[in-house]
């Protein structure tokens, strides 16, 4: 079936360290792949997405690139900052179906 | 600016307890969907709308009905609260336009505690 498998956290950080969050799918059709993230005290939001193979999102300094022969889509930064600390989570989304799956999340604290 | 508004930040209920949750969307959107989110687990979609008065089951129904008589309304009933229905639920949605591209715009969540 449709699966996101997510890097478990949480994740400390100093500020302006690089971040990666791991993030790998199941190869089942072509999905499009997303990052949302959840600040404290708010509901999800979308980060960035791609919707096929070599794409790279980016927002707010954030990427990701759609690994087919990796089946991977994994969030880098290269300077995070205390503002980051949030949620992460992955998610899929298939052709034939109509909803998201998400992945487990991933607690990210940055430090000043 | 977009909105979807969860009508209880924070509840607190017996076991055997109705619940009702609200959720309310200002942009006109087809689409609604009730997650629940635990730690560890993620998202888990409980159920989903996709027009007036239809409903379809996600991965998660058992416990739970859904109820969607206008089309910025949707709201999850739990018939009898059990202690195993504590959680953090997310209200979503959507437009028909973006239902293959994954963008849902999310409520701030309500938080249930069963007793």
């Amino acid at each position: 079936g449709n699966s996101v498998t997510q890097m478990e956290g949480p994740v400390t950080l100093s500020e302006e360290a690089f971040l990666t969050i791991n993030c790998t799918y199941t190869a089942t059709g072509y999905p499009s792949l997303f990052w949302y993230v959840q600040y404290p005290g708010e509901g999800l939001q979308l980060l960035l997405k791609a919707t096929k193979a070599d794409d790279k999102g980016s927002n707010k300094g954030f990427e990701a690139t759609y690994r087919k022969e990796t089946t991977s889509f994994h969030l880098e930064k290269g300077s995070v900052q205390v503002s980051d600390s949030a949620v992460y989570f992955c998610a899929r989304i298939s052709g034939s179906a109509r909803q998201l799956t998400f992945g487990s999340g991933t607690q990210l604290t940055v430090l000043p | 600016d977009v909105k979807v508004t969860q009508s209880s930040r924070y509840l607190v209920k017996r076991t055997g307890e109705k619940v009702f949750l609200e959720c309310v969307q200002d942009m006109d959107h087809e689409n609604m969907f009730w997650y629940r989110q635990d730690p560890g687990l993620g998202l888990r979609l409980i159920y989903f709308s996709y027009d007036v008065k239809m409903k379809e089951k996600g991965d998660i129904p058992e416990g739970y009905s859904v109820s969607r008589e206008k089309k910025e309304r949707f709201s999850l009933i739990l018939e009898s609260a059990s202690t195993n229905q504590t959680s953090m639920y997310l209200c979503a949605s959507s437009s028909r336009g973006t239902q293959r591209t994954g963008e849902l715009f999310f409520g701030e969540g309500s938080r249930l505690t069963v007793l």
